[in-house]
């Protein structure tokens, strides 16, 4: 399938710092990528679209200045926690469509942002 | 919105037995697709359904896609384990253009006892 790499796997930051994530497809182009969010236990919360040379879409809830999205070429997006606060800590997922059908979705290996 | 219902929440098993969960959905879908996910990873694809009745397998996986397109199910049969983690159903959602948002069922939690 598809690989999906992400970076840092871990990252602690202290509260009011702004923190970057970054989402890369590494055998495939992807005009569109997808950034998800992790509560211990729980399932995937889908936080926004990333889409490539335009403004991302964001899911109702999620605040855009507080999670910046950029898509500035075919196989890198990021996400920047911005003025983080010790409820931002969660695991953050990317995704992206690669494989044969639009519709199935490959996973990178997850950032866990800690803020203290 | 869409939402899955995916059960049981959690499976405690001694190794070399068979599983089975399943997902639930009042839509209709598409497709349907398993993932996988162990301790501080992402998602992992499972298999994916694209044809109501579909029953395809993945090594001890074996996953079919409903009649009615409303409901798939998991099968791992004679479980080790490494077969410990979540499993999620998914299934996605056209959200514009040729994009699709995927509907996460909440997982079910496996646990393996050797």
């Amino acid at each position: 399938g598809a690989v999906v790499s992400q970076h840092p796997s871990r990252v602690i930051c202290k509260s009011g710092t702004s923190v970057k994530i970054e989402c890369r497809s590494l055998d495939f182009q992807a005009t569109t990528m997808f950034w998800y969010r992790q509560f211990p236990k729980q399932s995937l919360m889908l936080m926004a679209t990333s889409n490539e040379g335009s403004k991302a879409t964001y899911e109702q809830g999620v605040e855009k200045d507080k999670f910046l999205i950029n898509h500035a070429s075919l196989t890198l997006s990021t996400l920047t926690v911005t003025s983080a606060h010790p409820e931002d800590s969660s695991f953050y997922i990317c995704s992206a469509p690669g494989g044969t059908a639009p519709d199935e979705q490959y996973f990178g290996p997850g950032t866990r942002l800690t803020v203290t | 919105g869409q939402q899955l219902n995916q059960s049981p929440q959690s499976m405690f098993i001694q190794e070399g037995e068979d599983v089975s969960m399943n997902c639930t959905s009042s839509s209709i879908f598409n497709t349907w697709l398993w993932y996988k996910q162990e301790p501080g990873e992402g998602p992992v694809l499972l298999i994916a359904l694209y044809k109501a009745g579909e029953l395809t397998s993945n090594g001890r996986l074996t996953a079919q896609f409903g009649i009615t397109r409303k409901d798939s199910f998991l099968n791992i049969s004679a479980s080790i384990p490494s077969d410990v983690g979540i499993y999620f159903c998914a299934g996605p959602l056209l959200s514009g253009g040729s994009n699709y948002k995927l509907t996460f069922g909440k997982g079910t939690l496996l646990t393996v006892n050797p």
